[in-house]
């Protein structure tokens, strides 16, 4: 059964620093993976999609890296913003077209 | 091109009542999934519809819960004699082919009083 685990929970940060979220994910046998924001009370938008074949995407100030052997995302935010605070989460699609979640990180960027 | 779309955004009901909520995929998309996020939890799968066929319902309670994407119209997810534990936010996502990425709609609050 596929697990995704997020680390941190939460992280607190000065505006103009980089941000490192962290994704794991047990089953190494997917199809891609895709980072989301997530506002309060709001829906889910999608950042970054990597396919299972590739290493990483980026788009803006946005980097994802894809490590499937060992089982490992990181999205790098560059330069943080206050309207960067939300809740980051992190989604591996396998068989059966399914997304499986983790518990998310909770940033806060801080002016 | 419109994203995905839900309504209603927010429902209240009584135990015991019945909720419908309501999915338009995005345009071209025929592919359509539903997940709950239940308060304090991260989202979790329950129900994979192509028109007019359930392709995986490993998620979905065993009962009170149904889901439906016919030919024509939104997909709709159906809970039966709902109880306060069904409380959540049930967040409906679309895809054009079985491996693309998942646009996500707003999502429907269901509270259940």
């Amino acid at each position: 059964k596929q697990e995704v685990t997020q680390i941190p929970a939460a992280l607190s940060v000065p505006e103009g620093e980089n941000l490192v979220l962290n994704c794991s994910f047990t089953d190494s046998a997917i199809y891609n993976l895709q980072w989301f924001r997530q506002d309060p009370g709001k829906g889910l938008t999608s950042l970054l999609l990597i396919q299972s074949s590739q290493r990483e995407q980026t788009s803006g100030r946005l980097n994802a890296s894809l490590d499937k052997s060992s089982g490992r995302s990181t999205l790098y935010i560059a330069a943080s913003q206050p309207g960067d605070s939300a809740t980051y989460l992190c989604a591996v699609r396998a068989a059966g077209n399914k997304l499986t979640f983790g518990g998310g990180t909770r940033v806060l960027v801080k002016p | 091109n419109a994203g995905v779309m839900q309504n209603p955004r927010h429902l209240v009901r009584r135990r015991g009542q019945e909720a419908r909520l309501r999915c338009s995929p995005m345009k071209g998309h025929s592919h359509v999934y539903w997940y709950r996020q239940l308060p304090e939890e991260g989202l979790k799968f329950m129900v994979y519809l192509q028109k007019e066929n359930i392709i995986d319902e490993s998620g979905m309670p065993k009962e009170r819960f149904s889901a439906e994407f016919p030919k024509e119209g939104p997909s709709i997810l159906r809970i039966q004699q709902v109880v306060r534990g069904d409380s959540a936010a049930y967040f409906c996502a679309s895809s054009p082919e079985t491996d693309n990425e998942q646009f996500f709609g707003p999502g429907t609050r269901l509270t259940v009083l």
